[in-house]
């Protein structure tokens, strides 16, 4: 089993629209997480950190659920600009970073 | 400051030649590391970097070696490129290994014919 997964989409939705991506993890001593985004052959860019109580930042919320391994990344009234692939990542306890595959979302006008 | 800093941006290799990716960072940063992404597999981790002087493997380490002799280089060498190592190279640093601001190199493609 892969250490991060991720539905690789693409997730086509409208201007405007609240899409969500889920990612699970498989180390459950890992504790750091977060979601990184990525445009067409650029490098990955952090988007958020995500912490156990959740966070926010503008249009954007995290989760993280511990019990089940998840966590999670709302994008409410997406914008053209949001098309990119999220990228989900862990500190697998400190080891070293994993990201899972990365989602395709594509935003349409 | 410029980051990371990745070089060549491109290279194309016979199989069995050897190269050095270039990775630079001038921002103090103890961990440094090296991955592969190749479509559908995402990020996959070669070789990182806790501080100088010292190395381990990743998820997929063969056919590449690394070095650490200063805080701010960490070269990846392909030994005897094959065509299994045609893929898009990033270098990446963070303050430390649990710090999980990864800042990324802009990639290098990578084709071995």
């Amino acid at each position: 089993r892969k250490e991060v997964e991720q539905d690789p989409g693409p997730f086509n939705v409208p201007e405007g629209a609240t899409v969500a991506f889920n990612c699970t993890y498989s180390n459950s001593a890992s504790q750091s997480f977060f979601w990184y985004r990525q445009d067409c052959r650029k490098e990955p860019k952090l988007l958020m950190s995500v912490y156990s109580s959740g966070n926010e930042d503008g249009r954007f919320t995290a989760q993280l659920n511990r019990a089940s391994q998840y966590i999670s990344l709302l994008i409410r009234d997406s914008k053209l600009s949001d098309s990119a692939t999220y990228l989900c990542g862990t500190d697998n306890y400190g080891q070293n970073f994993v990201f899972g595959p990365g989602t395709r979302l594509s935003v349409l006008p | 400051n410029a980051g990371v800093t990745q070089t060549p941006k491109f290279q194309v290799l016979k199989t069995g030649q050897s190269m050095t990716l270039q990775c630079a960072q001038d921002m103090n940063h103890e961990y440094m590391s090296w991955y592969r992404q190749d479509p559908g597999m995402g990020l996959r981790l070669i070789h990182y970097s806790v501080g100088a002087g010292i190395t381990d493997q990743g998820e997929v380490p063969n056919g590449y070696n690394v070095s650490r002799s200063t805080t701010e280089d960490f070269p990846l060498r392909l030994l005897s490129a094959a065509p299994s190592q045609t893929s898009v190279y990033f270098c990446a640093s963070s303050e430390t290994e649990a710090n999980e601001k990864l800042f990324f190199g802009s990639g290098t493609q990578l084709s071995v014919l």
